[in-house]
């Protein structure tokens, strides 16, 4: 196991509303990375986050934000759900210098229905 | 842009064989590392290894082993004897230096081991 945590495991809403996952870091790693997974394809980039501030971001909406805590957790936030937003949702931790070698937690497992 | 591909969506051996899975990846920086992860039924994607750009020596761990050829663009991986708790999706990954880290996916490929 990585020690990335992610919660909840599994999530079930309905089409317009707000989902928030809630994803804690590897100890000693300051960089969280969200990536969604749909299924049978690859994990794609959401955006980064480096000291409490976004420090990259894929080609998602604005719908999807998210915010980093001191402590490095951090909060993926989705408004106005869509049926597309099911996925695993996956949640990865780096350290700001080795960023590219991303260890990642569980998922949490979205359903929009 | 960066781009991985990964031919193989799905490949079927008996336990014991041997297994390759293909990685062909397309960059135009010098600078990059590429990876391999696990995602067993669970969904965790397990991180095997990580090779930066310059490093273009073989890889073998246990066993497991890495063909890493930037002639051909390709990171292939090798399983050999595979056993049924290797059943998997393998995904080869593609990470770029530009100012943060990303991680570029391949679709993966489904391994599956059978007794």
């Amino acid at each position: 196991e990585t020690g990335v945590t992610q919660s909840p495991t599994h999530l079930i809403k309905t089409r317009g509303q707000q989902v928030t996952l809630r994803c804690s870091s590897q100890s000693g790693h300051n960089t969280v990375s969200w990536y969604q997974q749909a299924l049978g394809q690859g994990p794609q980039f959401i955006f980064q986050y480096y000291r409490e501030e976004e420090n990259g971001r894929g080609n998602f909406p604005p719908r999807f934000s998210g915010l980093q805590f001191p402590n490095y957790s951090s909060e993926l936030n989705v408004n106005a759900l869509e049926l597309d937003d099911s996925a695993l949702y996956l949640c990865a931790s780096s350290t700001y210098r080795e960023q590219e070698t991303q260890y990642f937690g569980p998922g949490t497992r979205l359903l929009v229905l | 842009a960066q781009k991985v591909t990964q031919a193989q969506t799905e490949i079927s051996v008996v336990e014991k064989e041997d297994v390759t899975l293909d990685c062909v990846y397309e960059t135009r920086d010098t600078t990059y590392y590429l990876f391999w992860y696990k995602q067993p039924p669970s969904g965790e994607l397990v991180f095997l290894i990580r090779r930066n750009s310059f490093d273009e020596q073989n890889e073998i761990s246990g066993r497991y082993s890495w063909n890493f050829q930037k002639s051909t663009s390709s990171f292939n991986f090798t399983i050999t004897a595979s056993q049924v708790v290797d059943s998997a999706v393998y995904f080869c990954a593609l990470s770029e230096n530009s100012g943060y880290s990303t991680l570029t996916f391949g679709k993966g490929t489904m391994l599956l081991v059978s007794p």
